[in-house]
């Protein structure tokens, strides 16, 4: 299952809201992660089950979707989340990824 | 607390064996919650998924390597480890271990990353 992640690379500013999305190849129900990764640092889960908040994340962050559009949203951006972002489907195996979306500082 | 350490070597000949292993503290591999698995990250680049191993000693590869690829377990419960044999300059990457919680809930915990790079 492929998954397309739009934009690529957005620019934002502290306090923006920053929407991106999550297209897969075929419907994957609600089966999706997302993830936020630091450079030089491994993957940090955010949200599972398309929409379900990891404890511990911060409640700016929220997803949605299912079938085969799903979003991330940062309801207002904050310093420490310019950062690359990833989905990642459960649906089926092989798992897969999006290829990221790079948040950067304005 | 969970944490997972990858180790191994940094540097491996074309053609050779990569052998990385995970060690897993503050727990381990015998609860059927999990799966544990390795990924992989190419330079500036995403993440491929490359297989896991359950407790049960049940492996699952991705198609794309499974002809070079074998993840085992320690007896022990502790460490899970990778083998990727015949590499190529393709193989280098960043190497990761990471836990899945099976039921669809994503990698919760996942190691810091080890850089494997594959010349002569």
């Amino acid at each position: 299952i492929q998954l397309t992640q739009s934009p690529s690379s957005l620019s934002a500013s502290v306090g923006d809201r920053v929407t991106i999305t999550c297209r897969a190849s075929q419907g994957i129900s609600s089966s999706l992660a997302w993830y936020q990764q630091k450079p030089g640092k491994a993957p940090k889960l955010l949200i599972y089950a398309a929409s379900t908040l990891r404890s511990g994340v911060p409640s700016r962050f929220s997803g949605s979707g299912s079938g085969t559009d799903f979003t991330l949203t940062i309801s207002s951006l904050q310093p420490e989340d310019f950062a690359t972002y990833y989905c990642q489907q459960l649906n089926s195996y092989p798992l897969t990824f999006g290829g990221g979306t790079k948040v950067e500082i304005k | 607390q969970v944490r997972l350490q990858e180790s191994g070597p940094g540097l491996v000949k074309p053609s050779q064996t990569l052998s990385l292993t995970c060690t897993v503290s503050g727990g381990s591999i015998s609860s059927g919650d999990y799966y544990w698995s390795w990924l992989r990250q190419h330079p500036e680049k995403g993440l491929e998924w490359i297989g896991y191993i359950y407790y049960s000693g049940t492996t699952y590869y991705n198609p794309s390597l499974k002809s070079r690829v074998t993840i085992s377990a320690d007896t022990s419960k502790t460490l899970f480890s990778l083998t990727l044999n015949s590499v190529t300059v393709a193989d280098t990457a960043v190497y990761y271990c990471a836990r899945e919680l099976r039921g669809l809930y994503g990698m919760d915990v996942w190691g810091r990353g080890t850089t494997v790079t594959v010349s002569s």
